[in-house]
């Protein structure tokens, strides 16, 4: 299985803050890569795809780059409502796993 | 509208069978799009568990294979799990996502999750 590391696990940042998590595969996978924001008891929910593309409805602020097998999600003028855990995820093979997350504070 | 909703018991004893459900609507698994069950530990992290495919192709996770099963009924919109001898270990939040494709493992809609104990 392909694993996936996240640093930092966890980040505290003042609102307005640029804010910068990255996720390391331990092989090439490409541009495979998704970013999902969970907010405390709540369902995930994904943010970026094919490691650069912003879903519908996400905010600007949210960006991602990378490929091959590092990778980075970028948050501009951090909000009080970002505050969440966030996972990235690989789908480069069976099976899709996920990072340990970033556990994100204001 | 596009929903899903995951449904099953909160307690389990250890060695039972776990079966939960999701029932959707707003968008079909036939062509369209798959289906995934993810869980996730109190305080861990996100594990991918099993997808069904709109061929009815399934895939499951290796150290669960033995132990898992996914199907779907279309009539019903549902797509159901079930998980073998129930471990406490196995105490977690199980979420349904709609998936893309098999070949594109994009979770793009999740459920609220239900939250299952193993416990005696």
């Amino acid at each position: 299985d392909i694993q996936m590391t996240q640093s930092p696990s966890s980040l505290s940042a003042s609102v307005g803050d640029r804010v910068t998590i990255t996720c390391q595969a331990s092989q090439d996978i490409s541009n495979y890569l998704n970013w999902y924001q969970q907010k405390p008891g709540k369902a995930p929910s994904l943010l970026i795809y094919d490691a650069s593309n912003v879903d519908s409805g996400v905010p600007s602020r949210f960006s991602g780059s990378g490929s091959g097998t590092d990778f980075t999600l970028t948050i501009t003028s951090l909000q009080p409502e970002d505050i969440a855990t966030y996972y990235c995820q690989h789908y480069a093979s069976f099976p899709p796993t996920f990072g340990q997350g970033t556990k994100l504070e204001i | 509208q596009v929903t899903l909703r995951e449904s099953g018991p909160a307690l389990v004893k250890p060695t039972q069978t776990l079966t939960l459900t999701c029932t959707f609507s707003g968008f079909s698994l036939t062509g369209e799009f798959c289906m995934s069950w993810i869980r996730q530990p109190p305080g861990k992290a996100l594990e991918w568990l099993a997808l069904l495919d709109w061929d009815d192709d399934k895939f499951y996770t290796s150290s669960l294979k033995t132990r898992l099963s996914i199907s779907k009924d279309t009539s019903k919109n549902q797509v159901v799990l079930t998980m073998t001898n129930m471990d406490p270990v196995d105490t977690a939040t199980y979420y349904c996502a709609r998936t893309l494709s098999s070949t594109s493992a994009i979770f793009d809609l999740w459920g609220p999750g239900t939250l299952v104990t193993v416990s005696s």
